[in-house]
């Protein structure tokens, strides 16, 4: 268990629905990540927050997928109009973030993630 | 923007040793991670390289050239509980993201 945690784990969706994860990091960590991730694939980079500043978004992100993070502490991924090829891992992280020092590896810490289904 | 390669697939014995490179082109540099993943699960740290140089830790090392842009994941007496894809992953440092390889998965055999 690294501390963080996400909810629900698995989720089977119809297409068009609309779908939110939970993401849970370790309390002194500043900064939260969402990455997807397939089938024989690494995790691909979605959106990150500083605190609760969403500081980069992937363009290969859809309008339909939106996060938050108020208050600087969980966050939450909405998908809407669910689509088939939005099966997939998605994948919560969080980190001290890197502060240029060598001690502070800034190493992610990854969530258990949440299975998405949509059929 | 970031590229990250490293091979797909590998196959090594039991006991044996291998080494997985990690090739990368970004557009900031702050250090490189290594984390393991098995199949079905998140995956978990190994490594931080900051510095050039081969770190040490138990069976595995990961070494790091940033004039070469070059790592290196070294796994030794390998164990079937090896098996597991292994992410190399690049902090470009700042408020840059994170950005992770494709893996490479690594089957080990009797």
């Amino acid at each position: 268990d690294t501390g963080v945690s996400q909810d629900p784990r698995h989720k089977i969706t119809k297409r068009g629905q609309n779908v939110t994860f939970r993401c849970d990091p370790i309390s002194e960590h500043n900064r939260l990540y969402w990455y997807r991730q397939t089938l024989g694939q690494g995790p691909e980079f979605l959106t990150y927050f500083q605190n609760e500043a969403q500081l980069e978004k992937s363009r290969l992100l859809s309008d339909r997928f939106s996060a938050e993070r108020p208050k600087g502490s969980f966050s939450t991924l909405e998908i809407q109009r669910t689509e088939q090829g939005d099966s997939a891992m998605y994948l919560c992280a969080s980190s001290q973030g890197t502060s240029g020092s060598y001690a502070n590896t800034g190493e992610l810490f990854f969530g258990e993630g949440s299975r998405l289904t949509v059929l | 923007g970031q590229n990250i390669d490293q091979p797909t697939e590998m196959t090594a014995t039991e006991g044996a040793i291998v080494q997985i490179n990690c090739t990368y082109q970004t557009s900031g540099f702050n250090g490189l991670f290594w984390y393991q993943q098995h199949a079905g699960e998140a995956p978990t740290f190994l490594s931080y390289n900051v510095l050039d140089g081969l770190e040490e830790k138990g069976r595995f090392s990961s070494f790091l050239s940033r004039s070469k842009g070059y790592s290196y994941l070294l796994l030794k007496e390998l164990q079937m509980k090896d098996s597991a894809s292994y992410l190399c992953a690049v902090d470009p440092g700042g408020y840059q993201k994170v950005t992770f390889g494709t893996g490479t998965k690594l089957q080990v055999i009797p």
